[in-house]
């Protein structure tokens, strides 16, 4: 059974920072490229960040560009994903998402809450 | 940057009706294209890919179909478990860059 499983998520203050976790099971985590996706409240999806299966290549949003850092541990097999410098804009439910193009699997969490209030 | 847009915002159809959403891209795009559902209180969920391929248990009501700019998601007779929020979804494979659409939210008539 597929799991993923984001936390972290909290109220922190603008220009606060968060770190985000995405635990997973039942599916080879380490061949796997992940994304982050967020939504804002009552908004669509938007693109956050990529981190290829073996960290050799990140990609991220203009919005969050040198202010997030993705990254992930494949003998934890677990995701993250390191914001600082957080607006307003920032706030949204963070999703991490599994995605294999090929075989059609896309494979998303439940989502943790980030609400930037001061 | 591509732009997704898709069209209408919102659609009211009644049970058993035909259902076609629209999604549009700024340029020309391949193949890959899909179409998520994403019910109140819960993660989208995959139901196309590469532009008409089901995913993984998506009944056949479902069909997804177009090519360059316009794609468009069918369902052939809305069931009640329907009525949800669609987004399609440009997943670029290299750089692995995503752009979804503004969804289309559809509701019973």
């Amino acid at each position: 059974q597929v799991q993923l499983v984001e936390s972290g998520g909290g109220v922190v203050q603008p220009g606060g920072s968060l770190r985000l976790s995405c635990a997973t099971s039942g599916f080879g985590f380490s061949g796997y490229g992940m994304h982050w996706v967020r939504q804002a409240p009552g908004k669509g999806l938007q693109w956050v960040a990529f981190i290829r299966y073996n960290s050799s290549h990140k990609y991220y949003a203009d919005s969050v560009k040198g202010r997030f850092t993705i990254s992930r541990d494949n003998s934890e097999n677990t995701l993250y994903l390191q914001m600082s410098g957080l607006t307003v804009e920032d706030a949204a439910v963070y999703y991490c998402v599994a995605f294999h193009d090929t075989k059609g699997e896309a494979f998303w969490g439940q989502g943790t809450l980030v609400t930037v209030s001061s | 940057e591509i732009v997704m847009t898709q069209s209408p915002a919102t659609l009211s159809v009644s049970l058993g009706e035909r259902a076609t959403l629209s999604c549009r891209a700024s340029q020309t795009v391949s193949s890959n294209l899909a179409w998520y559902q994403q019910k109140p209180g819960q993660a989208p969920s995959l139901l196309i890919y590469g532009v008409s391929t089901r995913a993984t248990d998506i009944p056949a009501r479902f069909s997804g179909t177009g090519s360059g700019t316009e794609f468009t998601l069918t369902i052939s007779s809305l069931q009640s478990e329907d009525f949800a929020i669609y987004y399609c979804q440009h997943y670029n494979s290299w750089p692995p860059v995503w752009t979804f659409g503004q969804g289309t939210k559809v509701e019973i008539k």
